[in-house]
């Protein structure tokens, strides 16, 4: 099955500086991939996609590029604010083949210093 | 707009004892419906789904069982809880794409 890989596990930057998050996967058939931000106690938000057909997409703050050569996709979010600080989660799924379900990472859980 | 509801929000119950947790949406129709559990500390794994009434996909065997009694309810129970049952469970949703929604979670601890 579908394996995905995230790094780091955590993650500290200063407010106002970059944070980027990485992940593999390991079955070429994906073709989707969420990310998704969490907050304690609350369920998963879904906060940017992109598939298998795009190279990069970006909204606002927060970006994400693939690589479907090397089957790794990264979370790139700028001008960090200490709302930020959440678990970030990236995901994996091989669309309508396995019922839309999704392969997740570990998670990275990332902290905002002001 | 859509919704998705899941109840009790926390329970905490006795190894041994059965478990019911229910999953509702509002605002679609057809829906795929997921059951995750996240152990402290860890991913969201993938327990089952559903692409229809009837219809359960089962991905990791465990003592949990799951059933989709109406087009929108989807229900995860177990007839005796073990310890290793505690976590939180969370429902998610999709209709007609890959984007998927989830609900707020329900906190299991099992003493």
């Amino acid at each position: 099955g579908e394996n995905v890989e995230q790094h780091p596990s955590t993650l500290s930057v200063q407010e106002g500086d970059s944070a980027v998050i990485k992940c593999t996967y390991s079955d070429s058939a994906s073709n989707y991939f969420p990310w998704y931000k969490q907050e304690l106690g609350k369920g998963p938000q879904l906060i940017i996609d992109i598939r298998s057909n795009v190279g990069e997409k970006k909204d606002q703050r927060i970006a994400v590029t693939l690589n479907k050569t090397a089957k790794h996709f990264s979370l790139h979010i700028t001008e960090t604010q200490p709302e930020d600080s959440a678990v970030y989660f990236c995901a994996a799924s091989k669309g309508s083949n396995s019922g839309y379900a999704l392969n997740f990472g570990k998670g990275t859980s990332l902290l905002v210093t002001p | 707009s859509q919704t998705i509801h899941q109840w009790p929000a926390t329970l905490v119950q006795p190894v041994g004892s059965p478990l019911s947790l229910e999953c509702t949406v509002e605002g679609t129709s057809n829906p795929n419906l997921y059951w995750y559990r996240q152990a402290a500390g860890r991913g969201l794994q993938l327990l089952f789904y559903s692409v229809g009434i009837g219809q359960i996909s089962s991905e990791v065997p465990q003592n949990l069982s799951a059933s989709r009694p109406q087009d929108r309810q989807f229900i995860l129970s177990s007839k005796k809880l073990l310890l290793s049952d505690s976590g939180f469970y969370l429902c998610a949703w999709n209709r007609l794409g890959n984007e998927q929604f989830f609900g707020p979670g329900t906190r299991l601890t099992v003493l």
